[in-house]
């Protein structure tokens, strides 16, 4: 596709239910980013996958969330027993490489209330 | 570890006005510096990079490193630059992207 594509654009589930997002990165892009934004909290860093390489998870707030990239394209983000303080817009992005020649390219984020 | 630091939450300027939107970062080897930009109703996108040295929409940073900052700057604010401003950092190699915590810049007629 021309860009970033992720779904749902926008979800309401009840507190304690499982979520999933998906993310549609540019093809051919290797590295794949999860960023959670939130008010007051800017872009917080979630999980980064590049390649092959084991994906770097520490940005994960906890053991409820995971994320997984499947034959290195889709990526589908978890959110386990969700909880108030999970709503938030939850953004994707690629890029073709990771290192500062690759621009990273955003989704339009997926908006997550957890009512 | 890698932090950036945007000290100023919501920044307010008058048209015509000059502008500065701070960035501190933190980061032990030679970090790669971004400025990216969220308009109404738009995605985030990138607005500048520090390897450039280039000048986008009137806006330039330069990276400071005695200073260990990047902050972002216009001579002459106008009304389409009201936007949210991250401030991000690359560490070397293949490394995650990190962001600041965002600027609201709003310009006033």
């Amino acid at each position: 596709g021309a860009g970033v594509s992720q779904s749902p654009s926008n979800k309401v589930t009840e507190k304690g239910k499982d979520v999933e997002l998906r993310c549609d990165p540019i093809s051919g892009h290797t590295a794949l980013y999860w960023y959670r934004q939130s008010l007051g909290q800017g872009l917080e860093f979630l999980i980064y996958f590049q390649g092959n390489s084991a994906p770097d998870k520490s940005g994960l707030p906890s053991d409820r969330f995971s994320a997984e990239r499947t034959g290195g394209s889709v990526s589908t983000l978890t959110i386990q027993r969700t909880q108030q303080e999970d709503s938030a817009v939850y953004l994707c992005a690629s890029s073709l490489s990771p290192g500062s020649g690759n621009t990273i390219y955003f989704g339009e984020g997926s908006w997550l209330t957890v009512v | 570890a890698q932090r950036v630091t945007q000290p100023e939450k919501l920044l307010s300027v008058f048209k015509g006005a000059p502008v500065e939107l701070k960035c501190n970062y933190s980061y032990s080897g030679s970090p790669e510096l971004f400025w990216y930009v969220q308009y109404s109703r738009q995605r985030l996108q990138l607005l500048l990079r520090h390897i450039s040295r280039e000048s986008i929409k009137g806006f330039t940073a330069d990276l400071n490193k005695g200073e260990t900052s990047f902050h972002l700057k216009k001579p002459f604010a106008q009304e389409e630059d009201s936007a949210m401003y991250y401030c991000a950092l690359s560490g070397q190699g293949a490394q995650k992207l990190v962001f600041g915590q965002g600027t609201r810049l709003t310009i006033n007629p």
